[in-house]
């Protein structure tokens, strides 16, 4: 079967890292996406890996290790705005296969 | 536009009625796709375009539900029969091509069946 896991909910303060955690067993695996998806709004792009290692784009970079069927999203210097919901997603064929998100919340 | 659109926005129906769902995709788009999120849940996917022809239908939940793409631009998801378990947000996403190729997502429909 498919299954793609990652935590519910994840809480940080503004200016820490925080590290979002995906790991995926599917039959196929053509990339892995992160998106970013605010209450009430569309999911937004946000990165794209199919080769092992870390990719950096801002104060985002994605991570992924395809012999452990792992991938992380690292948030760094965190800002209020950067609350919502994390969709992990895997490209296994002709959609992609969605996580349940992780919600995380930014306090000051 | 510059991003996919969909309409309506929000749509509450009585069950047992018959409800249309649009997409439009960005233009140049070929791959369009319609997923489903329901509350707490992840995005599900139901079915994906090519151009005008549909090679992948399986996420269809039943034969309630179909969908169609005209002059490879618009795409129309019709729920026949509404049922309270239909009530999710109906996500429309469209993509240069198909598999590795980013999917870009509308606001989506907030269908609510009562």
């Amino acid at each position: 079967g498919q299954n793609i896991d990652q935590p519910t909910e994840m809480t940080a303060t503004e200016g820490a890292i925080v590290q979002i955690n995906c790991t995926y067993q599917t039959s196929g695996f053509n990339g892995l996406f992160w998106y970013q998806q605010h209450a009430g709004e569309a999911p937004t792009f946000l990165s794209y890996n199919v080769l092992d290692g870390l990719e950096e784009k801002g104060r985002f970079s994605s991570f992924l290790s395809r012999s452990k069927g792992y991938s992380y999203l690292l948030l760094k210097e965190l800002q209020m705005k950067d609350s919502a919901s994390y969709l992990c997603a895997v490209s296994a064929g002709t959609a992609l296969i969605f996580g349940k998100g992780t919600t995380l919340s930014v306090s000051s | 536009g510059a991003g996919v659109s969909q309409s309506p926005s929000n749509k509450v129906t009585e069950k047992g009625k018959d409800v249309e769902l649009r997409c439009d995709p960005i233009s140049g788009h070929t791959a369009l796709y319609w997923y489903r999120q329901r509350l707490g849940q992840g995005l599900e996917f139901l079915i994906y375009f090519q151009g005008n022809s549909a090679p992948d239908k399986s996420g269809l939940p039943s034969d309630r539900f179909s969908a169609e793409r005209t002059g490879e631009s618009v795409s129309t998801l019709t729920i026949q029969r509404t049922q309270q378990e239909d009530s999710a947000v109906y996500l429309c996403a469209s993509s240069l091509g198909g598999n590795q190729e980013t999917q870009y997502f509308g606001p989506g429909t907030r269908l609510l069946v009562l």
